[in-house]
């Protein structure tokens, strides 16, 4: 599975947009990006993935760019409860589905 | 409401007395997994499973077992704890075989072996 490198921390204003950055320039063709974020030290919690189109869900929009090699997470509204841990990961959808967290980034949203 | 449970949530134990932390989900998943959390080393795959009676080992698979006798159910059974085994355990399920992009995590199990 590819590697990823994100920021140690990032701090937000409560209602901005949350712009959350993960490099991956090794990534395989066939392989998705994930990101998941952990708050406190609860379980782990799916945010979104994509493969190379930009996605949106209720929660998160995940913009990657046309070579790959980056992806962005967005929390479009932040709020205070979007204080976690957010960690992209890179892999391929079948076989074992390890995901390999890595360090992550600490976002903290600001009152 | 769709969910992984862990119990127990928080064990204090002592050397070499065997302990199981029982993991079960409601979704009819075929995939689960274990993984242990420790600062600064972020989540480590022990043992996975992609169906009942199919386990493999993960990447830190040492002291610890498991068995897959039913689909919702996936016990870790740590035969002899050992110190270094104090971590923060979490189960994971999905559907499996590509089906789903997401994977749905317990509320993790604190154990500490002194």
């Amino acid at each position: 599975d590819a590697k990823t490198t994100q920021p140690t921390s990032m701090d937000c204003a409560e209602g901005r947009a949350a712009n959350l950055p993960c490099n991956h320039s090794t990534i395989s063709g066939n392989e998705y990006v994930y990101w998941y974020r952990q708050i406190h030290s609860q379980g782990p919690q799916y945010i979104i993935h994509g493969l190379k189109n930009n996605e949106t869900n209720e929660m998160a929009s995940l913009i990657i760019t046309e070579d790959r090699k980056s992806s962005t997470l967005i929390l479009p509204h932040a709020t205070l409860r979007d204080t976690a841990v957010y960690y992209c990961i890179v892999r391929v959808a079948f076989g074992n589905e390890k995901l390999t967290f890595g360090t992550g980034t600490r976002l903290t949203i600001i009152p | 409401e769709a969910q992984v449970t862990q119990n127990p949530r928080y064990l204090i134990t002592v050397t070499g007395k065997k302990l199981t932390v029982t993991c079960s989900q409601n979704m009819n998943h075929e995939y689960m997994s274990w993984y242990r959390q420790d600062p600064g080393l972020g989540l480590r795959q022990i043992y996975y499973s992609m169906n009942v009676e199919v386990t493999d080992k993960g990447d830190v698979p040492e002291g610890y077992k498991v068995s897959r006798k039913e689909k919702r159910n996936f016990p870790l059974i740590l035969e002899s704890p050992s110190p270094n085994q104090t971590s923060l355990y979490f189960c994971a399920s999905s559907l499996g075989r590509g089906r789903s992009y997401e994977q749905y995590f317990g509320p993790g199990t604190r154990l500490t072996v002194t």
